[in-house]
């Protein structure tokens, strides 16, 4: 099993549509992240969880939903996105105190 | 606010050639500095990192120092290989309350190398 795993890779979706992102870790990691990646931009931390519980929400708009069910999954809801949307959403996950992050392979997500 | 400014890309070079990718940062306190490469296709992984002043983080024939007087992380190779073509990530940790880091990154320098 490798560390981080997200899926779906690559996805699809209408404006009006309702879909979600999952991301797994499988290294006993106690706080897990979503980035959003653009281009041309720096990283975008979009929302951190530790021990489950949300900690950090970078004013992102309510049309991305985060959900930690346990320390091992993470989900972001998606709900009538806009074009502008459309990026590589990363998961990452980390041990506490180290610093270290480990990244998924991605999410990529295109809004029509 | 904390931030990281890295040199824009493209980045072209031949195959065994020297790189330089210059990294530099603003933060309040003493963050812990990294580079992540991220091939295409893929997510991030973490390259070398440096946790103190002066600490030399390398991996795979890169290096890169931590120096404070300079605020600089800049990321280095001797001989650069077609396989080392990637976007390279400068970034810095910055810890708030708790258990979790932050990371901070700068815009990623894309890295083209030629045969």
């Amino acid at each position: 099993e490798t560390g981080v795993t997200q899926t779906p890779r690559h996805l699809v979706m209408g404006m009006t549509n309702k879909k979600s992102l999952k991301c797994e870790q499988h290294l006993g990691h106690n706080a897990m992240y979503w980035y959003k990646q653009s281009a041309k931009k720096p990283l975008e931390l979009m929302f951190v969880y530790s021990l489950e519980e949300r900690v950090e929400n970078n004013s992102v708009p309510s049309r991305f939903s985060p959900e930690c069910p346990n320390s091992s999954h993470l989900f972001l809801h998606l709900h009538t996105l806009q074009p502008e949307d459309s990026a590589l959403y990363l998961c990452a996950s980390s041990q506490e105190i180290r610093g270290e992050l480990f990244f998924g392979e991605g999410s990529r997500l295109t809004v029509l | 606010g904390n931030s990281v400014t890295q040199m824009e890309g493209p980045v072209t070079l031949s195959e065994e050639a020297f790189l330089t990718i210059n990294c530099t940062y603003t933060a309040t306190g003493y963050p812990s500095l990294f580079w992540y490469v991220q091939y295409p296709g893929e997510g991030l992984q973490l390259l070398l990192k440096a946790t103190k002043a002066d600490d030399k983080g390398s991996n795979k024939g890169f290096e890169a120092t931590y120096r404070k007087e300079t605020t600089s992380f800049h990321l280095e190779k001797g001989s650069v290989q077609v396989s080392d073509s990637a976007v390279y990530f400068c970034a810095l940790s910055d810890r708030y309350g708790g258990a979790t880091n932050k990371l901070i990154f700068g815009t990623g320098t894309l890295l083209a190398v030629q045969p």
